[in-house]
């Protein structure tokens, strides 16, 4: 079945630093989207990544999806503290969409 | 507001009791969905619901149960048949199926056994 595999599992990055999340399916995605759960909070949808190769970019957030539409990445360039929680991408094929385990990121001020 | 309302917020089960988590949304949306949230293990999903009066099994269904009378409401029980229970239950909804639409998410019900 489709899984989508996420990395790293936890990311520990000094404020101001860059980082980047990785996002990887065993077979090819319709789609990709990315969410973000505060500590304590419910996901909340960032972005929907469709076209192969497709770059999107949110202030300080840089969404990518691959080529073969099988891999995602999303890159913080100069962390702030509101930064802090846990990233998700979700992966849609097969009409189910899967999500991956999540980066949950934390920032050493 | 639009959104989708979840409750109670903590739940405490005993063993042989089954139980009921509520889920409620007013933003007119067809689909609704349960998902399990467990440490390390991101979001998995139990249940869907892409229309009135049908339901899917997700890919961890066993001992959880669902309906879909109302297009507002998608109640999730746990019965005694799920034995470990213990867990950060999630409700979401998105405007049509599995689809290109975003799914938006109600604040969570945390289940524990007593």
């Amino acid at each position: 079945g489709q899984q989508v595999m996420q990395i790293p599992q936890y990311q520990h990055v000094q404020e101001g630093e860059d980082f980047t999340t990785y996002c990887n399916s065993s077979t090819t995605l319709s789609n990709i989207q990315w969410y973000k759960q505060r500590p304590g909070g419910h996901p909340v949808f960032l972005i929907q990544l469709v076209k192969s190769g497709e770059v999107k970019k949110q202030k300080r957030l840089t969404f990518q999806f691959g080529e073969a539409k099988k891999n995602s990445s999303l890159h913080i360039t100069a962390t702030q503290t509101t930064d802090v929680g846990t990233y998700f991408c979700a992966g849609l094929g097969d009409y189910k969409l899967s999500f991956g385990a999540g980066t949950t990121v934390t920032v050493r001020a | 507001d639009g959104g989708i309302t979840q409750s109670p917020k903590y739940l405490f089960r005993k063993e042989g009791q089954n139980v009921t988590l509520s889920c409620e949304q007013n933003l007119n949306h067809d689909a609704m969905y349960w998902y399990r949230q467990d440490p390390g293990q991101g979001l998995r999903l139990i249940y869907y619901s892409q229309i009135v009066n049908d339901f899917q099994k997700g890919d961890i269904a066993e001992g959880y149960s669902v309906s879909r009378e109302k297009k507002e409401s998608f109640p999730l029980t746990v019965t005694s048949a799920q034995k470990n229970p213990t867990a950060f239950y999630l409700c979401a909804s998105s405007s049509s199926g599995p689809s290109n639409q975003p799914q938006h998410f109600g604040d969570g019900t945390r289940l524990s056994i007593l």
